[in-house]
């Protein structure tokens, strides 16, 4: 079955500068969602889509942005890039936006981001 | 609101049980549990929807309390492929908020 697509897997990048997460949801998702982890922490959900629209956002700083295209892939940007972002991160997709209490997110094997 | 889990750790021996609990002061719309092993990504066990929900699948299984305040985690005759830790979160609008995590380590 298909899954989460994330490119890339690793990403090596010096501060100040920028980058950028590409997630390729599950076939018929409609919902996207990332998550920043760093080591030995718990995953912090930074913002999701729903049908290309912005329905939450958490913990994100103000330098990174993100948005869902008509493809539904999604993407994060990452600007003025500090030490502290170095960390794991996830895109996860489900289906039914509205309702996603009630539906499990399938996480893809994420983006190594290490920041020098 | 980020649910509490416990205990933090466990460490078994192949065969043993393990119960992981979380825990929220205020009522949840959901609980979503997943697993997730090192440099990996958490992996869905299972979603909790209703109070006093008990569901399961092999040798996991899972509750939710009547008052949706607290869900358990169920780990029987645990093998060493369930090692990893284990999340909780609860489920709002649009995104999961996972508790801290519970780090269980199985011996053989």
């Amino acid at each position: 079955a298909a899954g989460v697509i994330q490119s890339p897997r690793h990403l090596i990048k010096e501060k100040r500068e920028t980058a950028t997460l590409k997630c390729y949801p599950i076939p018929r998702h409609d919902t996207v969602y990332w998550y920043q982890q760093g080591p030995g922490q718990d995953p912090q959900f930074l913002i999701s889509f729903y049908e290309k629209m912005q329905s939450d956002k958490g913990s994100i700083p103000d330098r990174f942005s993100a948005q869902q295209f008509s493809d539904y892939h999604s993407e994060l940007n990452m600007s003025s890039l500090e030490l502290g972002d170095s960390a794991l991160y996830f895109c996860a997709s489900s289906l039914g936006g509205l309702a996603v209490s009630y539906n499990e997110q399938f996480f893809g094997p994420g983006t190594r981001l290490t920041v020098l | 609101q980020q649910p509490v889990q416990s205990p933090q750790a466990v460490i078994l021996r192949e065969g043993e049980d393990a119960v992981i609990n979380c825990s929220s002061s205020k009522a949840l719309y959901s609980v979503h549990w997943y697993r997730q092993k090192h440099g990996e990504a958490p992996v869905f066990l299972m979603i909790l929807l209703k109070g006093g929900e008990q569901k399961g699948h092999d040798k996991i299984s899972a509750s939710f309390n009547e008052k949706k305040q607290q869900s358990s985690l169920y780990l029987t005759a645990s093998q060493l492929s369930y090692s990893g830790t284990y999340f909780c979160g609860t489920g709002g609008n649009d995104k999961i908020i996972f508790g801290k995590g519970t780090r269980l380590h199985i011996l053989p």
